[in-house]
């Protein structure tokens, strides 16, 4: 157990409507991070907070949006949902930003 | 932008053997930071090593070892003993740092199957 939270498991819509995934780091960690991993992607990095604040974005989707609140744990939204965004969402989180990361169990988004 | 390349989609060696999964990347930059993360069927993401560039001396973990040629832009994993356990998707993953930021580049991944 890395301590790294994520809420739901799994997740089953429809195209075209939207969902939040909650991500809980570990006790005291600053950063989080959100990654998908898809079948024909791979892992990739979609965006970075700390401490509240956007540090680095990769290929995320402008239907997609993330933040983080006051007490450090972070939500990503995904909007106008596409068969292409079945996949796999990792939150991970890191005391600071030069730190390793330790990753949450997923959530398994199944778009249909 | 940074890539990494495991050109070893799978490999399957029998329990107690030694084996060795490869990983290169390409990088102009000086320092930054190498992982090695493992992908069990349960699908959690498990840190297995990590490498500092700046430091010449090859991390070790119990039964995890790497082998980091910086000028040939390498990093191979060695697992010694292998376990049934060990039986998972590993990721190679290069790290930079970009004022206060840090972004992770994996590989495609090599599964590797320990058969008893």
């Amino acid at each position: 157990d890395s301590g790294v939270t994520q809420t739901p498991k799994h997740l089953i819509t429809a195209t075209g409507q939207r969902v939040t995934l909650r991500c809980s780091p570990r006790s005291g960690d600053l950063s989080v991070y959100w990654y998908q991993q898809s079948l024909d992607q791979g892992l990739q990095f979609l965006i970075q907070y700390y401490n509240g604040e956007e540090r680095a974005k990769g290929n995320i989707l402008e239907r997609f949006s993330a933040q983080q609140f006051p007490d450090l744990h972070s939500e990503l939204n995904l909007s106008s949902l596409e068969l292409g965004d079945s996949a796999l969402y990792f939150c991970a989180s890191s005391a600071d930003y030069n730190d390793e990361q330790f990753f949450g169990p997923g959530t398994r988004l199944t778009v249909l | 932008a940074q890539t990494v390349t495991q050109s070893q989609p799978e490999m399957s060696v029998q329990e107690a053997e030694t084996v060795t999964l490869s990983c290169t990347y390409d990088t102009s930059e000086s320092n930054y930071y190498l992982f090695w993360y493992k992908q069990p069927p349960s699908r959690q993401m498990i840190l297995v090593i990590r490498q500092e560039a700046y430091k010449q001396q090859n991390a070790t973990e119990n039964r995890f070892s790497v082998n980091f040629q910086k000028a040939a832009k390498s990093f191979s994993l060695k697992i010694s003993d292998s376990q049934l356990g060990d039986t998972a998707m590993y990721f190679c993953a290069f790290m930079k740092l970009i004022q206060g930021a840090q972004k992770l580049v994996f590989g495609q991944g090599t599964r590797l199957t320990i058969n008893p």
